[in-house]
């Protein structure tokens, strides 16, 4: 099965730091996405991309950029991380229309 | 209007019993359906693809109304392992990136 890996499952920041996670899976899944969610809100999408070097913005993008150099590897970066992006942060891959495979999530709070 | 809407819940049941849940959607030419499951804390998991014909898994039956825009999803013999948050997510038009999810219904099987 596929595997989506995400590099932390919790982390602490304070505002203004930059914040990177990361995302890798293991099945040369073209699409990748990062979205986050809150209570209430459901999931919403930040970023995808569908290529290496590739990306479109989501939803929600402001405060957050992303960087796919490898095909397996998908990272969002939080420029100067502020209270309101703490949430939980949840990376997911797909080939084509197939059906979406998430990491495990990474809770991230901001002090 | 929203994409896809589910009854939040809570939906309190006993083990044992039936029960079964509903989503909208919007976009009449939405071509693929999913209902995944989140336990708390965690990644949304995939519990099955919703085909026109429906579909079947076990205790889990999957339907898709494309005249009334719903799909649904009915647990029989309820378990106390079912108690989760159920998503419906809607893949509308072709493209990786035209997904659009449920808030979510959060299930409690009582003992």
């Amino acid at each position: 099965d596929v595997k989506v890996t995400q590099s932390s499952r919790y982390l602490v920041k304070r505002t203004g730091e930059k914040v990177f996670l990361e995302c890798v899976q293991d099945m040369d899944h073209e699409n990748m996405f990062w979205y986050r969610q809150d209570p209430g809100l459901g999931l919403r999408l930040i970023y995808f991309s569908y290529d290496v070097k590739m990306k479109e913005k989501g939803d929600i993008p402001e405060g957050y950029s992303v960087s796919r150099e490898k095909k397996e590897r998908f990272s969002l970066i939080l420029e100067s991380a502020s209270t309101n992006q703490t949430s939980m942060y949840l990376c997911a891959s797909r080939q084509g229309g197939e059906k979406l495979f998430f990491g495990s999530g990474t809770q991230l709070s901001v002090l | 209007r929203k994409e896809v809407e589910q009854d939040p819940g809570p939906f309190n049941v006993p083990e044992g019993a039936t029960v079964a849940f509903n989503c909208t959607y919007s976009n009449s030419a939405s071509q693929s359906f999913f209902w995944y499951r989140q336990d708390c804390r965690k990644e949304p998991k995939l519990l099955m693809s919703v085909y026109s014909s429906g579909n079947e898994d076990g205790r889990f039956t999957a339907q898709l109304n494309r005249a009334s825009q719903y799909i649904s999803l009915l647990i029989r013999d309820s378990k106390l392992s079912d108690s989760a948050t159920y998503l419906c997510v809607v893949n509308g038009l072709a493209g990786a990136n035209n997904l659009f999810f449920g808030t979510g219904t959060r299930l409690t099987v009582i003992p």
